[in-house]
């Protein structure tokens, strides 16, 4: 199963609302995971199972959809947000991540 | 809190065989509570899911490294590991081991990640 981000890249400003589509290539129900990562860091989840949200994660992450239609949210974009987001299908025994989105400062 | 580490070499000839290990700690490897995978990023580019098994389970491969590939449990000590034989520059990144969560099957505890390089 093969998951495609889009976009691959974005520019935004602090205080704007930015939206982050994956979509999956057969239908995942909801196994789908959305981590952040910053330079030289390890990947870290903010969103499990479609629209869980991790435990310490702000609530200005969200996520939502189902089947192979999925989106995350970030509500007001803030400085600590440029970073690269992924998403991740577990629905397969062969799990795939996406290309990555990365965020930018307008 | 659940901690993983990995450790192994930096730097690898052409057609060697890399070899991995994963410190868990924290929690037992033989937990009903996880999955262990193993995730790589080559420089500058996104995340490659390699494999994952539960400690009592069969392991699965990523098919394009699948024939090059094992991944095993030991838990005696604590720890995983992977093993790629044959090695090219195109297997040079940085290789993550994780542990999946059985509930919500997401990778929540990563490693801080150790770079591999092959060249000759």
């Amino acid at each position: 199963i093969q998951v495609t981000q889009s976009p691959s890249s974005l520019s935004a400003s602090v205080g704007d609302r930015v939206t982050i589509t994956c979509r999956a290539s057969h239908s995942i129900s909801t196994y789908l995971n959305w981590y952040q990562q910053k330079p030289g860091k390890a990947p870290k989840i903010l969103i499990y199972a479609a629209s869980n949200l991790q435990s310490g994660v702000p609530s200005r992450f969200s996520g939502s959809g189902s089947g192979t239609d999925f989106t995350l949210t970030i509500s007001s974009l803030q400085p600590e947000d440029f970073a690269t987001y992924y998403c991740h299908q577990s629905y397969s025994t062969s799990q795939t991540f996406g290309q990555g989105t990365k965020v930018e400062i307008k | 809190q659940l901690q993983l580490q990995e450790t192994g070499p930096g730097l690898l000839k052409p057609s060697e065989t890399l070899s991995l290990t994963c410190n868990v700690s924290g929690d037992s490897i033989s937990s009903n509570n996880y999955y262990w995978g193993w995730i790589r990023q080559p420089p500058g580019k996104g995340l490659d899911w390699i494999g994952s098994l539960y400690y009592s389970g069969s392991p699965y491969y990523n098919p394009s490294l699948k024939s090059r590939l094992t991944i095993s449990v030991d838990a005696s000590k604590n720890q995983f590991s992977l093993k790629l034989s044959s090695v090219t520059a195109a297997d040079t990144a940085v290789y993550y081991c994780a542990a999946l969560a059985v509930r919500g099957f997401y990778f929540g505890n990563w490693g801080q990640g150790t770079l591999v390089t092959v060249s000759s």
